[in-house]
């Protein structure tokens, strides 16, 4: 197995490009996840997937749209990229399941995008 | 609303030393609590969690991990660096509620490993 699959590994745009950030997962998870990390920060997130066919708004979605396009692939999309766009971003999943209540799911990332915008 | 909070934003320890990061929560419920690793130029993974069978979490690589509900902290420790250690940790916390895996990460904390 792959696990959490990102693509492409480095990008640079110039200020009001548009790119879409693909991250696939081949573990049948159910929920998947957008994080930014930026210095100092840890990890925001920018948007997660519950489940197939739903999206939801994270802590920093300004700027940003998604799509889960399947069970195993969700896409971010920069419509018009903005130097305060530059970070490294992390595709995770998890499998949350809601039959054991005792159980908690962890989450599993990818190996990252780091894109600069100029 | 929950938060983590990391003491130190770059510890350095001597290769053999005790290593411990330090992180304190906050949660209107009982929490669960993850360490999360990351190796330079990768992504994170799991090191241990908290998931209130146990105070005292064992993970990977000879970390371990102690929740102490009066003084709202899950510190990490390892009894001897190793070089391989160096990396950024990451404390982080979740209430389990959500109908995702909701998690709030901590700012992070960079280990050094001198020789």
């Amino acid at each position: 197995n792959a696990g959490v699959t990102q693509t492409p590994k480095f990008q640079v745009l110039k200020t009001g490009q548009s790119m879409t950030l693909q991250c696939a997962q081949d573990m049948n998870h159910n929920s998947m996840y957008w994080y930014r990390q930026d210095p100092g920060m840890g990890l925001r997130l920018i948007y997660y997937s519950a489940s197939e066919g739903t999206t939801d708004k994270g802590e920093v979605p300004n700027g940003y749209n998604v799509s889960r396009l399947n069970k195993r692939e969700f896409s971010l999309r920069l419509e018009s990229a903005a130097p305060s766009q530059t970070s490294v971003y992390f595709c995770a999943s998890s499998p949350h399941s809601t039959l054991a209540a005792s159980s908690y799911n962890e989450q599993f990332f990818g190996p990252g995008t780091r894109l600069t915008v100029l | 609303a929950q938060s983590v909070t990391q003491l130190g934003s770059h510890v350095s320890v001597s290769e053999g030393a005790l290593v411990l990061l330090r992180c304190n929560y906050s949660s209107s419920v009982p929490p669960y609590l993850f360490w999360y690793v990351q190796y330079p130029n990768q992504g994170l993974q799991l090191l241990l969690k908290y998931t209130s069978a146990a105070t005292l979490v064992k993970g990977i690589n000879g970390f371990e991990a102690e929740f102490k509900k009066s003084e709202t902290s899950f510190h990490l420790t390892k009894p001897s660096a190793h070089m391989s250690d160096a990396a950024e940790y990451f404390c982080a916390v979740s209430d389990g509620k959500t109908s995702y895996d909701k998690v709030i990460f901590g700012p992070g904390t960079s280990l050094s490993v001198i020789p």
